[in-house]
């Protein structure tokens, strides 16, 4: 099946810095969905971009369609503690859905 | 808040029992869905549910079955437990059937513990 692949794989980052992670894939997607999992916790939906080129943002995180469709983006400016988590990409190629393999970010003080 | 719910939230059990674990889409879903996390992987896709009907399978045991009741609320029934079956397993609700445009919204997910 599809594989979807995101990068870095984990970050290491100090308190106020920007973060920036990507998702690719080899098929044209229709739909990226950003998710965000605390341990222990279910995914929290983030961003969802419907549309080649659509920017859209929710707080300091901005996320990005890209124009080829087979890659998003999503940034998290002035990082804070709480940021802490594993971040999922996720999307619907034709009718078929898969998630990423996560980017884990860890934020220090 | 999501609204999905999910019961138990943890369940310890031993190998070769049955459990069930249960969820409650949010109000007008359509669209069930479960995952098996195991400890730092990701999300494994293992079947969806649409008003009633099986719409996808992914990889799931045979050992595993999942239904959707009238109602809306859905069980995943796992039998002859091993102690790889200890995991996550979350539940996902989405108002359609599971396409382009259909946002999959999650439960605070089941911790299934295997002993």
């Amino acid at each position: 099946g599809q594989q979807l692949n995101q990068s870095p794989q984990s970050m290491f980052i100090q308190e106020g810095e920007d973060v920036s992670m990507n998702c690719t894939s080899s098929s044209i997607f229709n739909t990226w969905l950003w998710y965000k999992q605390d341990p222990g916790e279910g995914p929290v939906l983030l961003i969802a971009l419907y549309k080649a080129g659509e920017l859209t943002s929710n707080g300091r995180l901005t996320a990005q369609f890209g124009i080829t469709r087979k890659d998003s983006f999503l940034n998290i400016s002035a990082s804070i503690p709480s940021d802490v988590g594993i971040y999922f990409c996720a999307g619907y190629y034709g009718q078929n859905f898969v998630f990423g393999p996560g980017t884990r970010l860890s934020v220090l003080p | 808040d999501s609204g999905v719910t999910q019961t138990p939230k943890h369940l310890i059990t031993a190998t070769g029992q049955r459990v069930t674990l249960r969820c409650s889409p949010r109000s007008g879903d359509l669209s069930v869905y479960w995952y098996q996390q195991s400890l730092d992987q990701g999300l494994q896709f293992l079947i969806q549910y649409y008003n009633g009907e099986e719409r996808a399978k992914g990889n799931i045991l045979e050992r595993f079955s999942a239904q959707q009741f009238p109602d809306l609320h859905s069980e995943l029934n796992l039998s002859s437990l091993e102690l790889g079956d200890s995991a996550l397993y979350f539940c996902a609700s989405s108002v359609g059937s599971g396409s382009g445009g259909d946002t999959q919204y999650f439960g605070p997910g089941t911790r299934l513990t295997v002993l």
